[in-house]
């Protein structure tokens, strides 16, 4: 069973540029997570959906950050214009959620370098 | 705010060297603890849910315990394969109308077990 795709594996971009990163979560699940993670500060929750509809984007840093979730099989992650300190490593994770179930499965993770 | 705590930061140990890794938080009404393991350059592994004080799993040389204010991951006889870096993660009791509550990480403990 497939777990969580993401692509790319590696972005390398210039300042300015407009980055997009992509999720395909766990067939079945109803959850889906953006995380960021660098040395100092750790793993952060940028963004969390519930049945593809955002719930929770307290975490995304600036404008310049996006996410949709067109269907339950796709998820993108969107940087326009891309900064040198968004270089980080970008994952997605997801969940089927409910009462009972809350295990959170990620994917390899997206590293981007911003230069 | 959700708060989590890990220590040490880095632990070095002789392989059948026994030890444990701390993970404190706070927390407005506990619902999960959860323990995840990272190998470099991949995205964070399930290893256990914790849901109340008093519960313990074990996996392997693995065990989880859980108390109200903190956890411990307790390492038995380690081999170098065990070397990783360990997550501990707290999800809140919230709306659960909502679905899936995100979860708070804490920034890990690196471990290496030496040969």
């Amino acid at each position: 069973d497939a777990g969580v795709i993401q692509s790319p594996r590696h972005e390398v971009t210039e300042m300015g540029q407009e980055v997009t990163l992509r999720c395909k979560p766990i067939s079945g699940h109803n959850s889906l997570f953006w995380y960021r993670q660098t040395m100092m500060r750790g793993l952060e929750l940028l963004i969390y959906f519930n049945n593809n509809v955002p719930i929770d984007d307290s975490g995304m840093p600036e404008d310049r950050f996006s996410a949709k979730m067109p269907n339950a099989s796709f998820s993108t992650l969107k940087i326009q214009p891309s900064e040198p300190r968004d270089s980080a490593v970008y994952f997605c994770a997801s969940s089927l959620s409910g009462l009972l179930y809350n295990e959170q499965f990620f994917g390899p993770g997206t590293r981007l370098t911003v230069l | 705010e959700d708060q989590v705590t890990q220590s040490p930061e880095a632990l070095r140990l002789q392989e059948g060297e026994s030890s444990s890794l701390n993970c404190s938080y706070t927390v407005s009404g506990l619902r999960g603890l959860f323990w995840y393991r990272q190998d470099p350059g991949k995205g964070p592994e399930f290893l256990f849910t914790l849901y109340s004080a008093g519960e313990e799993k074990e996996k392997e040389r693995l065990k989880a315990t859980l108390t109200k204010k903190e956890s411990f991951l307790h390492i038995t006889a380690p081999k170098p394969e065990d070397s990783a870096t360990y997550l501990c993660a707290v999800q809140a009791r919230e709306n659960l109308i909502q679905g899936a509550q995100k979860l708070v990480f804490g920034q890990g403990t690196r471990l290496t077990i030496n040969p």
